[in-house]
């Protein structure tokens, strides 16, 4: 079955320090992955896309990497801040045309100051 | 929040009512979707449209359905509401299908 697995739940990070978030899909052909955050009581924010054939994607502190062999998409928030403590959530286009974004579980980040 | 609003914001119904809920738009996006959000499952797509009476079903659409009557609006009934529809619902509009997606504020809803 199809399974999207982000592998922490929760992340504390010291202040000022690179955060690394994992992203995980199995049977999955995806084309697209996303990035989101979300606050609590607040939707999703859009955040990065990267395409099936793009290694790297930059913006700003954060970094994206997407390696379709080994299924893994990793997020990095570099020289992070308290105000970057949210929960980060990817997710998947399949390149099988069903127009469907799937979501993993998502990862609860603390910034420790 | 991108144009895009959600009404009611709460909602706490008993069981076997019927409840909707409204999402509507201003940015003219042609994709919208209805999602729920529980602990320990993350974000599920309950129905999506893709145009003006164009819609499919998600991943957990028993029990619900949707209608879109116009661009702007797309609403999600749940027929007889049940507890296990307790959640909180997010409402999301794109571009294109590959697009990053806007989300609403969400409606929070208790099913008693």
């Amino acid at each position: 079955s199809q399974k999207i697995e982000q592998n922490s739940e929760a992340l504390n990070i010291q202040e000022g320090k690179t955060a690394t978030l994992t992203c995980n899909y199995t049977n999955y052909s995806p084309a697209y992955l996303q990035w989101y955050r979300q606050d609590p009581g607040r939707g999703p924010v859009f955040l990065l896309l990267i395409r099936e054939n793009e290694k790297e994607k930059r913006k700003e502190r954060l970094k994206v990497t997407f390696d379709t062999t080994l299924k893994q998409s990793l997020f990095h928030i570099t020289a992070s801040q308290p105000a970057d403590s949210a929960t980060y959530l990817c997710a998947l286009v399949s390149n099988f045309g069903n127009e469907k974004l799937t979501f993993g579980t998502g990862t609860r980040l603390t910034i420790i100051p | 929040d991108a144009g895009i609003t959600q009404s009611p914001r709460h909602k706490v119904t008993e069981t076997g009512t019927p409840v909707t809920l409204r999402c509507h738009q201003t940015e003219n996006h042609r994709y919208m979707y209805w999602y729920r959000q529980d602990p320990g499952h993350g974000l599920r797509l309950i129905h999506y449209s893709y145009g003006v009476k164009d819609t499919d079903k998600g991943e957990v659409s028993d029990g619900y359905s949707v209608s879109r009557s116009k661009t702007e609006d797309f609403l999600l009934t749940l027929e007889s509401a049940t507890s296990s529809q307790t959640s909180v619902y997010f409402c999301a509009i794109s571009g294109t299908a590959y697009n990053e997606q806007f989300f609403g504020p969400g409606t929070r809803l208790t099913v008693l």
